[in-house]
Formats: structure tokens, C-alpha cells, sequence
């Protein structure tokens, strides 16, 4: 079973600045790795997958980057639409999530 | 336009039965890995089961021998049919596609809005 650790559990962020989101694999997904935003009461939107693809209609400033056991998120400049958490979600396996980071308004 | 739309959750006894339907549109659900994925709540995502378009089936095991997925070809829909309920089962129950990119499974590419599920005295 792979185990999907997600850091920090929240994050605090002004508007405009950028924010970085870990995602680790407890062994190796290659690049099988997706990224979900979830905001309160809606389902999780697909953001990027493959470690770094964008999905459909995905802004640029969300990027997506590593490969392995180590990922990151990183929002470039933070839109107040963009305040919600975040699951990294691994495919190398049976399907596996993190536990999600809470990204909230500083 | 693809959609996904969940029905038949509700509140049910602890040992009780419950089926979820998920209809679908805009896609082929035979064609595709549909999977259903929960959220208890305040908590993560939990993937729960998988049908693949072949008709295999997988479950987490914290649901194996109790949870039967299935699909009816005809009506375009998922189903999850929920047995021996306990407390831990209660949750948003979600169907999602699984992305055809031709691997044993993939990531999440289209959701329902979910159903939610009590499991309760």
C-alpha cells in the first residue's frame, strides 16, 4: 500500500503571493500523480496530472513538478477563487490520496 | 458535456443495506474505469471501488465482502450496493471516471456532486 503524505496541513497565503504545496510517496509513483482542488461542498476538480500536465481549462499558475516520491504544487500568484484544499492523489497503484493541505487566506 | 449524477443516499441503521446509483451522460460507462471514491465528514478522500470496462472488479479492503459495484449497460449508470453498514461507512459518496489512458488505473477526470451516506442509530 502506498502511503500519500501531504505538508503543510494548512497554509496561510496572502492574495497575489505565490504558494507551495508538498505531496510525498511513501515508495515510488514515477510521475502517476494528480493534483485536486476542493472547495466547500462542491467535489474535487482535477488540476494536473502526470506530475505536471495541466487538465482542461486549468489556469497557468497552477504548475505542477517532481517525479518519484517527492511532488510539488505551486500557485504563482494567488486568486482569491483559489482559497481551498488540496489532495495529491498517486496512480502507480491502487488509487491513493494525501490528506489534503488547507490553503486559506492570511 | 459529460456529467455524472449520484442518487440514493440517506440515513440507515448500522447493519442496514443501501444502494447508490450514479447516471450518466455525455460517455459510455461500459467503455470506461468508473470508480466510486468517499468522503467521511471533515476527512480525505478514499478511493472504494473500481469496475473496469472489461467487468472486473476491485475493492479497498476496507469494504471488501460487504460493498458489490456494478453498472447496467443499458441505463448508462454505476451502481454501489452497500451492505452490513457500520458508522465508518458514513460519508459523501462520489462516482468518478477514471481518465482512458490505457493503465491498470489512472486519475480522476470527471465527478458526480456525491450522495451522502449516514450510518446511524
Amino acid at each position: 500500500e502506498i502511503v500519500m503524505t501531504q505538508s503543510p496541513a494548512t497554509l496561510s497565503v496572502s492574495p497575489g503571493e505565490r504558494a507551495t504545496l508538498s505531496c510525498r510517496a511513501s515508495q515510488s509513483v514515477s510521475s502517476n500523480l494528480a493534483w485536486y482542488q476542493q472547495k466547500p461542498g462542491q467535489a474535487p476538480r482535477l488540476l494536473i496530472y502526470g506530475a505536471s500536465t495541466r487538465a482542461t481549462g486549468i489556469p497557468a499558475r497552477f504548475s505542477g513538478s517532481g517525479s518519484g516520491t517527492e511532488f510539488t504544487l505551486t500557485i504563482s500568484s494567488l486568486q482569491s477563487e483559489d482559497f481551498a484544499v488540496y489532495y495529491c492523489q498517486q496512480y502507480n497503484n491502487w488509487p491513493a490520496f494525501g490528506q489534503g493541505t488547507r490553503l486559506e487566506i492570511k | 458535456e459529460v456529467q455524472l449524477v449520484e442518487s440514493g443516499g440517506g440515513l440507515v441503521q448500522p447493519g442496514g443495506s443501501l444502494r447508490l446509483s450514479c447516471a450518466a451522460s455525455g460517455f459510455t460507462v461500459s467503455s470506461n474505469y468508473m470508480s466510486w471514491v468517499r468522503q467521511a465528514p471533515g476527512k480525505g478522500l478514499e478511493w472504494v471501488s473500481v469496475i473496469y470496462s472489461g467487468g472486473s472488479t476491485y475493492y479497498a479492503d476496507s469494504v471488501k465482502g460487504r460493498f458489490t459495484i456494478s453498472r447496467d449497460n443499458s441505463k448508462n449508470t454505476l451502481y454501489l450496493q452497500m451492505n452490513s453498514l457500520r458508522a465508518e461507512d458514513t460519508a459523501v459518496y462520489y462516482c468518478a471516471r477514471e481518465a482512458p489512458v490505457g493503465a491498470t488505473t489512472s486519475y480522476f477526470d470527471y465527478w458526480g456532486q456525491g450522495t451522502l451516506v449516514t450510518v446511524s442509530s
